[in-house]
């Protein structure tokens, strides 16, 4: 049962143009949402968050929205560059799960210059 | 701020032998989660520590077990090896704090052949 769904597992866009990267959810209890990239041979970094009582936040060329009606979230990042070239991953939390993370499937970003 | 590092970095082991991976939390953190990247998937949770104590744990039988020690250390084990086991395994510490962002080392690759 996959909560967690990212459909697209590859996305090439420009540099400097707008990256959509998009994020599916089933589980409705999930009300904390976050987005990480991974680059290889290292860990996943922590990008943006966004809690379920917003559907916003912004964060330099980041920006994440929530639609919880449709169970989706997005992340926007405008403009990209070729260092933003990465396996990019949603994840999903509960309040009381603590550190447990259901994470998406990954989409993996190429920026070309 | 000395970050989540993990020894080994690689690791070849035989089906039917144990394993344990080894991980140092971020200076700070009181909370370390392990999870499973199989190749082409998301990070699976295995469980979490705190206190020393597990307190949460994901869809993964007993012969995956772990430890913390005081000093928020942390070591995986994983006795009977499988073929499936192979995968990166990913060491993530955080403040016992709602929603404090996991913070990951650049895992362990095991291959069990």
């Amino acid at each position: 049962d996959q909560q967690v769904k990212q459909n697209s597992p590859s996305l090439s866009v420009q540099e400097g143009r707008i990256s959509i990267l998009n994020c599916d959810y089933t589980n409705s209890m999930f009300d904390y949402f976050l987005w990480y990239k991974k680059y290889p041979a290292e860990g996943p970094t922590f990008l943006i968050s966004i809690s379920s009582i917003k559907d916003k936040n912004e964060d330099g060329r980041f920006t994440v929205f929530l639609n919880k009606s449709a169970k989706h979230l997005s992340l926007h990042i405008v403009p990209s560059q070729p260092g933003d070239s990465a396996v990019y991953f949603c994840a999903a939390s509960v309040e009381t799960s603590g550190s447990r993370l259901t994470f998406g499937e990954g989409t993996q970003l190429t920026v070309n210059p | 701020e000395t970050g989540v590092t993990q020894s080994p970095t690689h690791l070849i082991k035989t089906r039917g032998q144990q394993v344990t991976l080894r991980c140092s939390s971020q200076s700070g953190h009181n909370t370390v989660s392990w999870y499973q990247q199989a190749l082409g998937q998301g990070p699976q949770f295995i469980f979490q520590y705190y206190r020393e104590e597990e307190n949460g744990r994901g869809n993964f039988p007993p012969r995956f077990s772990g430890l913390q020690f005081p000093n928020y250390s942390s070591e995986l084990n994983v006795n009977a090896l499988e073929l499936d086991d192979s995968a990166l395994y990913l060491c993530a510490s955080s403040y016992d704090r709602r929603n404090s962002p996991l913070h990951f080392g650049n895992g362990t690759r095991l291959t069990v052949t």
